[in-house]
């Protein structure tokens, strides 16, 4: 069954310390891949996506993320978190060319200390 | 613009009652779509519906249904509610297919 491996359950950092959270996922066909955050008490938003093309992908508030085909891997990364990154992050997966279904992993929690 | 509007936002059953969540899409938006959110864990897919139809169902028991009216708003109905149906239940609304998902707030529901 497809699957979504988040291996970082908790992450404590320091202000401007560099981020990275691991992501991988077990399908051998065509992926779309997503990051979303959800910051306490708000909604889940969409950070970055990729779909095609370039492998590393560009988001929103200074994340950005890498495909690593061979390693089945989408990590998160930003070289200097603020405070205000402090929240939630899942990875997702949509799975094949016929459907419209979101595999989520478990999630990252952040918290950044000023 | 509003964004995904979801009802209520919170409420609480009794074990074997039935339950009616409701999900307003984005103006436009004709893709639907239901998830579960369980405390300490990521969204499950359980439905999406496209155009009033069923696209796609998780693995949920059939205690779930859900259904798209003409205005792509969304019902989801869990009857003989058990304690492990307590969880955030999130909807999602898109043009189409998950392209362009925009989540609402949710709904927490609490089976005591």
């Amino acid at each position: 069954a497809q699957s979504v491996s988040q291996h970082n359950h908790h992450v404590i950092l320091s202000e401007a310390a560099s981020l990275e959270l691991g992501c991988n996922y077990s399908y051998g066909g065509t992926v779309n891949l997503f990051w979303y955050v959800q910051y306490p008490g708000q909604h889940l938003q969409l950070l970055l996506k990729y779909f095609s093309g370039d492998p590393l992908v560009k988001g929103i508030k200074g994340f950005e993320a890498e495909f690593i085909k061979s390693k089945f891997s989408f990590n998160l990364r930003k070289p200097s978190v603020q405070w205000s990154d402090t929240a939630e992050y899942f990875c997702a997966v949509n799975a094949g060319l016929n459907t419209d279904k979101l595999i989520f992993g478990t999630g990252t929690r952040l918290q950044v200390f000023p | 613009d509003a964004g995904v509007t979801q009802s209520p936002t919170h409420l609480i059953k009794t074990r074997g009652q039935h339950v009616t969540l409701r999900c307003s899409p984005i103006s436009g938006h004709k893709s639907v779509s239901w998830y579960q959110q369980v405390l300490g864990q990521g969204p499950q897919f359980i439905f999406q519906y496209y155009e009033k139809e069923e696209r796609g169902r998780g693995n949920f028991p059939d205690r779930f249904s859900a259904r798209q009216f003409p205005n792509y708003s969304s019902e989801l109905n869990v009857n003989a509610l058990l304690l492990g149906d307590s969880a955030l239940y999130l909807c999602a609304s898109s043009p189409r297919g998950v392209w362009g998902y925009t989540f609402g707030s949710g709904t927490r529901l609490t089976v005591v």
